[in-house]
């Protein structure tokens, strides 16, 4: 079954606003999370590593200030995409690592689909 | 940031077909991982790989890490329409909390 929860599915909202993103394990604890960002007929590439109890890690290109990150506890990270723009339309998905009978895997979450208008 | 080699890039076969796919590095990867994404939907993890040289099965799905650590591929034998999506492949350099590099995905249709 599924490890790793994501809030919302989808969500619409108008350019300017902010709007968060909710990633959760579900049964295990997860100090690290990743998140993604995919555009339409392209691959998964990495924003930032969320990591419980200290700063995000950014990935190069990616402004920090604009894509809050909170761990906030052992099983939630969110995602805060400040003063959305068209241009910030994408599919965001979350993942965790963990043991599943064998060393530590990352498991995704089932995406969140943002479209800015 | 660095990516994966991934081919083909799309594939489309007859029901009943086998499938081979596989992906490629310039630089060597401790762990190889293949995950299915559906429309719409996060990547399902199909096959992990630990070992340099190991071969793994999961149902029709049969993954091998290469010996060189820089190259893996996927099998799928006897093809069905519900094997359509994109698969992508992942590198990983260290442990599970270390990031992973994917793949381009290479897209499956499949024919009843």
């Amino acid at each position: 079954g599924a490890v790793v929860s994501q809030h919302p599915s989808r969500v619409i909202c108008k350019s300017g606003t902010s709007v968060k993103i909710e990633c959760r394990s579900l049964d295990f604890q997860a100090t690290t999370m990743f998140w993604y960002r995919q555009f339409p007929k392209q691959s998964l590439m990495l924003m930032a590593t969320s990591n419980e109890g200290s700063k995000a890690t950014y990935e190069q290109g990616v402004e920090k200030d604009k894509f809050l990150i909170n761990h906030a506890s052992l099983t939630l990270s969110t995602l805060t995409v400040t003063s959305a723009h068209p241009e910030d339309s994408s599919f965001y998905i979350c993942s965790a690592p963990q043991e599943r009978g064998g060393p530590e895997t990352q498991y995704f979450g089932p995406g969140t689909r943002l479209l800015v208008l | 940031g660095q990516q994966l080699n991934q081919s083909p890039q799309s594939m489309f076969i007859q029901e009943g077909e086998d499938v081979s796919m596989n992906c490629t590095s310039s630089s060597i990867f401790n762990t190889w991982l293949w995950y299915k994404q559906d429309p719409g939907e996060g990547p399902v993890l199909l096959i992990a790989l630990y070992k340099a040289g190991e071969l793994t099965s999961n149902g029709r799905l049969t993954a091998q890490f290469g010996i060189t650590r820089k190259d893996s591929f996927l099998n799928i034998s006897a093809s069905i329409p519900s094997d359509v999506g994109i698969y992508f492949c992942a590198g990983q350099r260290d442990s599970g909390y270390s990031t992973l590099t994917f793949g381009k995905g290479t897209m499956l249709l499949v024919s009843p």
